[in-house]
């Protein structure tokens, strides 16, 4: 069974458009995160929900709002989509956000054209 | 500001050679320290972690990592690399003080020449 999913794998649109990206885990974790990885290989975090509470808000444009329905899942919704939003977007959960080891999603790349 | 620094971008190592990745951060309190890798077209994946105790950690594949507070420093060592450690490897950071934030360093890409 998978731990962290995301779905879709490959996300290839339009600069514009509106998009969302989903992240589910089955592994009863409080507390789940987004990170951003640019061409470069960097991750920055962008959320962190702790039991469906919103913890962490980096320095993100409020083109990007995170929803987190329930303590299995945080889903990414962008809109009006920019050129630099291109990157591989990973979802990551862990047990209760302080100390834990974080179980990453396969990532969803993302192509702005 | 918070930050890690992996000073290494690309090591690129003939197999059975030794291996030592740096990382450094900036914080002045108590840290957790992780370290990932993330095999080509693979999502990430702990290697090893220090909470606190013995400041040298053991984790897999071989790997093992030194804390030493007094430099900040948490470097990822391997006495001898396979061509199946070609990888990208993240230095991160925890704070403990109640946030819940995981600070990344750069990654340092490494390639293992067979």
């Amino acid at each position: 069974d998978t731990a962290v999913s995301q779905t879709p794998k490959y996300l290839v649109t339009q600069m514009g458009n509106d998009k969302s990206i989903k992240c589910e885990q089955n592994l009863g974790h409080d507390t789940m995160y987004w990170y951003k990885q640019d061409s470069k290989k960097f991750l920055k975090i962008m959320f962190s929900y702790n039991n469906k509470e919103l913890i962490i808000n980096e320095t993100v444009p409020n083109r990007f709002s995170p929803k987190s329905p329930d303590k299995a899942h945080l889903n990414l919704h962008i809109n009006s989509l920019e050129l630099g939003d291109s990157a591989v977007y990973f979802c990551a959960s862990s047990q209760t956000g302080q100390g834990d080891e974080q179980y990453f999603g396969p990532g969803t790349r993302l192509t702005v054209t | 500001a918070q930050s890690v620094s992996q000073h290494n971008h690309h090591v690129i190592l003939s197999e059975a050679a030794s291996l030592e990745l740096g990382c450094n951060y900036s914080y002045g309190g108590t840290v957790n320290l992780f370290w990932y890798v993330q095999y080509p077209g693979q999502h990430l994946q702990l290697l090893l972690k220090y909470f606190s105790g013995d400041p040298l950690v053991k984790g897999i594949k071989g790997f093992e990592a030194e804390f030493i507070k007094s430099k900040f420093s948490f470097n990822l060592r391997k006495p001898s690399v396979q061509w199946s450690d070609t990888a990208e490897y993240f230095c991160a950071v925890n704070p403990t003080s109640g946030t819940y934030k995981y600070i990344f360093g750069t990654g340092t890409r490494l390639k293992v020449l067979a």
